[in-house]
């Protein structure tokens, strides 16, 4: 069965710390994974896009990697802001039929003053 | 530009009524998905269509219909609300097969009572 899960579930830090979102999935055929940022009442919105063939890819202070062997990625958010508040949803494409999505439940992560 | 805008935001309906849901997207895309998003899930595939006149269905189609009568609208619709209904319903749409530019709006929230 197609899956992909997150962890953690939900997470706090502090302003200006790091912190490492999980992704493990179990998808195939495997097309691309996507990480995606969802404020509080908004729609996903895009971050970083991923083919089996790339490591890892950066947007500002976002950093995705992808191990296609063991079929996990990570998130990692550098120097953290008020503003990245939200939750991050882990998506896999899988190119079987309509090149469909499967979505993770999301990590909802709090940042704190 | 807009993007993809959904209407309405908000909508509270008693069991048994009928609504619909209009996703309108302004990028000329080809795909457009209905999806729905509930707690602790990720969002699942409800109708997709890929192109003006075509609509399939997803992963959880049964009690809802869909359209798509022009190619920058994707309508959703309701025929006899349940409360196992009550979700969050996201569009999306994308320029390609492979969904990269894939883009959501800002989602409806219904709740049936």
């Amino acid at each position: 069965k197609n899956q992909v899960e997150q962890s953690p579930q939900s997470l706090i830090i502090l302003e200006g710390k790091n912190c490492t979102l999980q992704c493990n999935y179990t998808v195939s055929p495997f097309s691309n994974l996507r990480w995606y940022k969802q404020d509080t009442g908004r729609g996903p919105v895009s971050l970083t896009i991923m083919t089996f063939s790339e490591n890892t890819k950066s947007n500002g202070r976002y950093t995705a990697t992808l191990d296609a062997d063991t079929k996990q990625s990570s998130l990692h958010i550098t120097a953290s802001q008020l503003s990245d508040s939200a939750s991050y949803i882990c998506v896999v494409s899988s190119s079987g039929g309509y090149n469909k999505l499967i979505f993770g439940a999301g990590t909802r992560l709090a940042v704190h003053p | 530009n807009a993007g993809v805008t959904q209407t309405p935001k908000f909508r509270v309906l008693k069991t048994g009524q009928s609504m619909t849901l209009l996703c309108a997207q302004d990028m000329n895309h080809e795909y457009m998905y209905w999806y729905r998003q509930d707690p602790g899930m990720g969002l699942r595939l409800i109708h997709y269509s890929v192109g003006e006149g075509t609509t399939a269905k997803g992963e959880v189609p049964d009690g809802y219909n869909v359209s798509r009568l022009k190619k920058q609208n994707f309508l959703l619709g309701l025929e006899s609300a349940a409360p196992s209904q009550t979700s969050v319903y996201f569009c999306a749409s994308a320029r390609t097969e492979k969904n990269y530019g894939y883009t959501f709006g800002s989602g409806t929230r219904l709740t049936v009572v």
